[in-house]
C-alpha cells in the first residue's frame, strides 16, 4: 500500500491530452513539492517534472505538472505512442523524522 | 554530468547481508544528498535512505533497523549494506542523486534465495 495513491492504469490515442492524478495528505503533498518519473521496462526511472511543475532540460514541454492542497497532476498533452511508459510521483513525507515517498505508479497505455 | 555506476553481487543468501556500492563521475561526491530505492519486480518504487556527503544519514523506517548506508569521499563512492535478507528484500536495487533523484544508477537485480 502505497501512501501516495495513483491510478493503477490510464490510456490516450494518439494527440489527446491525458492526465494521471497523485493523492496524498497534509505531511506530504500538502507541504512539500512533488516530483514524477518515467519508467519503461527494464531501464531506471527517469526525472520528468520537478518542484510541482518545473522541466528538467531535455524534457518536452509536452509534459506539465500541477499541484492543489493535497493532490498533484501530471498532465501530458499530444499524447505520442512513445510516452507508453509507468510513471510515478514522489514527495517528502514530513511524518516519522522524515521520509520519501512514492506513489504505486500508473501504467499509461497509448491506444 | 553525473554519471552512477552500481556494483555488487545479484544473490544474497536469506539471514545474510546485501551490499551494493554506487561508483560517481562527471561531478563532485560533495554537497549531494545520495539515497538507495528499491523496485521489487513487479511492483512500485520505495525509498531505502540517503546520505549525505557529509555522513549524515536518514532511512525508511520500515527498514532502519537493519540498513546502513555509508560514504566513501575519496573514491567517490556511496554504499548500501542491508542485513538479514529475506526473499522480501528481492528487488531492483537504484542508487539516486540529490533531492529531485536526478539521475539514477542502472538498477541492480538482487536475489535472495539459498
Amino acid at each position: 500500500q502505497s501512501v501516495l495513491t495513483q491510478p493503477p492504469s490510464a490510456s490516450g490515442t494518439p494527440g489527446q491530452r491525458v492526465t494521471i492524478s497523485c493523492s496524498g495528505s497534509s505531511s506530504n503533498i500538502g507541504t512539500n513539492t512533488v516530483n514524477w518519473y518515467q519508467q519503461f521496462p527494464g531501464t531506471a526511472p527517469k526525472l520528468l517534472i520537478y518542484s510541482n511543475n518545473e522541466r528538467p532540460s531535455g524534457v518536452p514541454d509536452r509534459f506539465s505538472g500541477s499541484k492543489s492542497g493535497t493532490s498533484a497532476s501530471l498532465a501530458i498533452s499530444g499524447l505520442q505512442s512513445e510516452d507508453e511508459a509507468d510513471y510515478y510521483c514522489a514527495a517528502w513525507d514530513d511524518s516519522l523524522n522524515g521520509l520519501w515517498v512514492f506513489g504505486g505508479g500508473t501504467k499509461l497505455t497509448v491506444l | 554530468q553525473v554519471q552512477l555506476q552500481q556494483s555488487g553481487p545479484g544473490l544474497v543468501k536469506p539471514s545474510e547481508t546485501l551490499s551494493l556500492t554506487c561508483t560517481v563521475s562527471g561531478g563532485s561526491i560533495g554537497s549531494y544528498y545520495w539515497s538507495w530505492i528499491r523496485q521489487p519486480p513487479g511492483k512500485g518504487l520505495e525509498w531505502i535512505g540517503y546520505i549525505y556527503s557529509s555522513g549524515t544519514t536518514s532511512y525508511n523506517p520500515s527498514l532502519k533497523s537493519r540498513v546502513t548506508i555509508s560514504v566513501d569521499t575519496s573514491k567517490s563512492q556511496f554504499s548500501l549494506k542491508l542485513n538479514s535478507v529475506t526473499a522480501a528484500d528481492t528487488a531492483v536495487y537504484y542508487c539516486a542523486t540529490g533531492r529531485r533523484f536526478d539521475p539514477w544508477g542502472q538498477g541492480t537485480l538482487v536475489t535472495v534465495s539459498s
